[in-house]
């Protein structure tokens, strides 16, 4: 159990274009997700909580306009890179919380913005 | 302020040769500490959750144990199946820079 999917796995898109990165918890209600960021042999930065029905919750220094976040339902957060530029490139993660903020998370999707 | 550090930061072992990594945190109200194994180019794998001082949880090769300031990771002889960065986070989102660890055939 305690399975979260993501998707894309990886995307290339060019300037300015924006990407959609979709998370889904398969086998349980996430009330809460989280959008983190890493970049290569760094931890974990948490980006964003998302909670179902409400507005995301963003870290200092995270553009809300340019990270749009939607928790649409118990099982789905989407994050939306908007207009993205070659800085934007990095690996996004998301996780989902269980009881006991137990976090679950995808495997992850590589955005190269060329 | 709220703080998980990890140490070593990287260690290489002979296949079967057991270790410990380290976690010592400074966060108040301690509601859990995490421990995650992370592949490159994949999401961190939950292992374990670890709630109050003297609890023990064990999987295959590893085990974790929490006292009131730190948590250990213990690989009893290691594989090279078992090269990773070890992760440890406590509730609040707050995560260690990890211990990326490699075992050698």
């Amino acid at each position: 159990g305690a399975v979260v999917s993501q998707h894309p796995s990886w995307v290339i898109c060019k300037s300015g274009t924006s990407v959609k990165i979709e998370c889904r918890s398969l086998d349980f209600q996430a009330t809460t997700m989280f959008w983190y960021r890493q970049f290569p042999k760094q931890s974990l930065m948490l980006m964003a909580t998302s909670n179902e029905g409400s507005k995301a919750t963003y870290e200092q220094g995270v553009e809300k306009d340019k990270f749009l976040i939607n928790h649409a339902s118990l099982t789905l957060s989407t994050l939306t890179v908007t207009s993205a530029h070659p800085e934007d490139s990095s690996f996004y993660i998301c996780s989902a919380q269980r009881e006991y903020n137990e976090q679950f998370f995808g495997p992850g999707t590589r955005l190269t913005v060329l | 302020e709220d703080q998980v550090t990890q140490s070593p930061e990287a260690l290489r072992l002979q296949e079967g040769e057991s270790s410990s990594l380290n976690c010592s945190y400074t966060v108040s109200g301690l509601r859990g500490l995490f421990w995650y194994r992370q592949d490159p180019g994949k999401g961190p794998e939950f292992l374990f959750t670890l709630y109050s001082a003297g609890e023990e949880k064990e999987k295959e090769r590893l085990k974790a144990t929490l006292t009131k300031k730190e948590s250990f990771l213990h690989i009893t002889a290691p594989k090279p199946e078992d090269s990773a960065t070890y992760l440890c986070a406590a509730p609040g989102y707050i995560f260690g820079t990890g211990t990326r660890l490699k075992v050698l055939a």
